[in-house]
């Protein structure tokens, strides 16, 4: 299973808004709305913060907010902070009962 | 406030069986809302999906895992379990087992604090 692609960095100042895209095929983000995104802090666990494409779990920020076009999944996070500094990971449904990961996205807050 | 436990084995060798259990506290594992998972990642890589259990015992498993792979669910003992048969050092990673959310197969929402396992003789 190959995996979604995702840029292995971004980064951008506190205040700015920075966007991670994740990109699949027709057989996964292009043919389901089970997309979600993940971040994850160093040494922890992984923390959903987006499910079925744009929706937010009950007390995550909503200085998260995701879409998606085509094959292509984006997470948008507004008015960056120090502590939004970690690496966020994409999934989607990708058919026949199985999910699909994307390879990572580390963002760095200057 | 639901609790997931990995626990385990941490060292395994070559060729043999890597046997992880989940533990789950404060909500039932037999709930027909929620499906129950595992999530591995190589120390410094990705996140990779392991496979999937119903509390009826129906699983969902990865491809490139399937043929090593079996899940299983004890529900009088609330937990799960994952036994994964002729490992090599590249199934060393950090274990986590998951709950989805309700009503959902695929959106990850509680997640274990993980366990390393190494895969070395």
């Amino acid at each position: 299973q190959s995996a979604l692609t995702q840029p292995a960095s971004v980064s951008g100042s506190p205040g700015q808004s920075i966007t991670i895209s994740c990109t699949g095929t027709s057989s996964d983000i292009g043919d389901y709305d089970y997309v979600s995104w993940h971040q994850q802090h160093p040494g922890k666990a992984p923390k959903l913060i987006i499910l079925d494409v744009n929706n937010r779990p009950s007390g995550v920020s909503n200085r998260f907010s995701a879409s998606k076009s085509g094959n292509t999944a984006s997470l948008t996070i507004s008015g960056l902070q120090a502590d939004d500094e970690a690496t966020y990971y994409c999934s989607s449904y990708r058919g026949s009962n199985t999910l699909i990961f994307g390879g990572g996205t580390k963002l760095t807050v200057l | 406030q639901l609790q997931l436990q990995e626990s385990g084995p941490g060292l395994v060798r070559p060729s043999e069986t890597l046997s992880l259990t989940c533990s789950v506290s404060g909500d039932s594992i037999t709930s027909s809302s929620y499906y129950w998972g595992w999530v591995r990642q190589p120390p410094g890589k990705a996140l990779e999906w392991i496979g999937n259990i119903y509390y009826s015992g129906s699983t969902y498993y990865n491809p490139s895992l399937k043929s090593r792979l079996t899940m299983s669910v004890d529900t009088s003992k609330t937990r799960f379990s994952l036994n994964l048969r002729s490992v090599t050092a590249t199934d060393t990673a950090v274990y986590y087992c998951a709950r989805t959310t309700y009503n959902h197969a695929w959106f990850f929402e509680y997640w274990g604090q993980g366990m390393l396992v190494t895969v070395s003789s």
